[in-house]
């Protein structure tokens, strides 16, 4: 299995605002990557992570709403930039080991006013 | 990918087995079928995951028939921590699929006592 931590656990922002979440893993892990999940849907991929490499975002992502760090290989950060109450969600990290499953951080509630 | 379907809610009484069955019609021969839960205010936690025929853990058992169209989440004597939304995958967290996971609606179980 795997630890998995993020900061903050919850937030409130005033729209405009940015906000950084963090994610600090046990141990190294090649492969990590942010959801998020909006009130009473699904999780939905932002972006993959991988140390070494500019991170990958899925259609309806881009990289100066959501700018990813991935400085070493347990931890990483997401950025929330000029956030809007539709910013207001669920923010999780997960990261792939033992082979193919998936581990999931405990996620940042988030509400944008 | 395959695509799955699976019921959006399902109840149950403590105590009772529960079984959540999900249909993937487009499997492909190498994809794996792999179920995830969640609790409220929790990232998505890793249940069981199988190929064919019949996958048993300790928390649950996974019954595929030969055509493998569809498969089945078996929940024995539920309590009511396991109220949770279950989630079925198919061909997801892999290296074809890059390891990151397309979620769908996922099965809202309530287990009342």
């Amino acid at each position: 299995s795997a630890v998995i931590s993020q900061k903050p656990s919850r937030d409130i922002c005033q729209r405009g605002t940015s906000l950084t979440i963090q994610c600090q893993v046990d141990s190294q892990v090649t492969m990590m990557f942010w959801y998020r999940q909006q009130p009473g849907q699904s999780l939905t991929l932002i972006a993959t992570a991988n140390q070494g490499s500019e991170a990958t975002y899925e259609s309806g992502f881009v990289i100066d709403k959501f700018p990813i760090s991935r400085p070493n290989l347990t931890f990483s950060t997401l950025t929330v930039s000029n956030m809007s109450p539709e910013d207001s969600s669920i923010y999780l990290c997960s990261v792939v080991r033992g082979g193919e499953t998936q581990y999931f951080g405990p996620g940042t509630r988030l509400l944008v006013l | 990918l395959a695509k799955t379907t699976q019921p959006i809610s399902m109840d149950s009484y403590e105590g009772q087995e529960v079984n959540i069955t999900c249909s993937h019609n487009n499997i492909a021969t190498n994809d794996y079928i792999t179920w995830y839960q969640q609790f409220p205010s929790q990232g998505p936690r890793f249940i069981i995951q199988g190929y064919k025929t019949k996958v048993t853990n300790e928390v649950a058992s996974l019954f595929i028939p030969a055509d493998r169209k569809s498969s089945t989440l078996s929940l024995p004597r539920v309590s009511l921590s396991d109220t949770a939304v279950y989630y079925c995958l198919v061909g997801e967290g892999n290296s074809n699929s890059g390891y990151a996971l397309n979620f769908g609606k996922g099965t809202s179980l309530l287990v009342t006592p």
